[in-house]
């Protein structure tokens, strides 16, 4: 299993909703990563966890929360979003931690904030 | 700062060879990487050159020259499921992924 898998592929929400964003990866990878792409543009990191430790927090934020139930889960949890978080949010793993090669992505979920 | 340059949209033509450049600016190196995205999709790995040279897979190939902070990605025989946009990537020194803007190209019949 070489899948990264991302649930909702799509989600729209209003301002006042509360919604997450979840990931599952089954190949034993120790780090996970949110990143957040916008059209034409590169994936911007939001949060790493490596070995189920929040390590990188890329200055989001509050209303973007996230979590790592176990090292296989990742969570992204929203509330109170703004229309300018309207993006592809990316799931990543890899093997080791930030040192390992290369990230898995899985295939995103567009969100839509009205 | 830290950069990544690589070339904003690029045209070839079906079956031909084409090379999309990447020169890097950053704060120590620990491996470049180049992934392949679809309009709508996630990125999907290519190459990773950690030490000089080139690395050859199947019709891709990519080469790096850490001196000259310089990378390519060759694509030979293009076909035109190829039309997508490449994205070079850089590992610094605190391992964090530093990404180019990406290069959108677009495979003519």
């Amino acid at each position: 299993d070489t899948e990264v898998t991302q649930t909702p592929k799509h989600l729209v929400m209003g301002m006042t909703n509360k919604k997450s964003l979840k990931c599952e990866q089954h190949m034993g990878h120790r780090a996970m990563y949110w990143y957040k792409q916008k059209a034409k543009k590169p994936p911007e990191l939001m949060f790493v966890y490596s070995y189920e430790k929040l390590s990188i927090n890329e200055s989001v934020p509050s209303r973007f929360s996230p979590e790592c139930p176990n090292s296989s889960l990742l969570n992204l949890h929203l509330h109170a979003l703004q229309p300018e978080d309207s993006a592809l949010y990316l799931c990543a793993s890899s093997q080791e931690g930030l040192s390992s090669g290369e990230l898995f992505f899985g295939e995103g979920s567009r969100l839509t904030v009205l | 700062g830290q950069n990544i340059d690589q070339p904003t949209e690029m045209t070839a033509t079906e079956g031909a060879i084409v090379q999309i450049n990447c020169t890097y600016q950053t704060s120590g190196f620990n491996g470049l990487f180049w992934y392949q995205q679809h309009a709508g999709e996630a990125p999907t790995f290519l190459s990773y050159n950690v030490l000089d040279g080139l690395e050859e897979k199947g019709r891709f190939s990519s080469f790096l020259s850490r001196s000259k902070g310089y990378s390519y990605l060759l694509l030979k025989e293009l076909q035109m499921k190829d039309s997508a946009s490449y994205l070079c990537a850089v590992k610094d020194s605190n391992y964090q992924l530093i990404w180019g803007a990406g290069t959108k190209l677009i495979i003519k019949p």
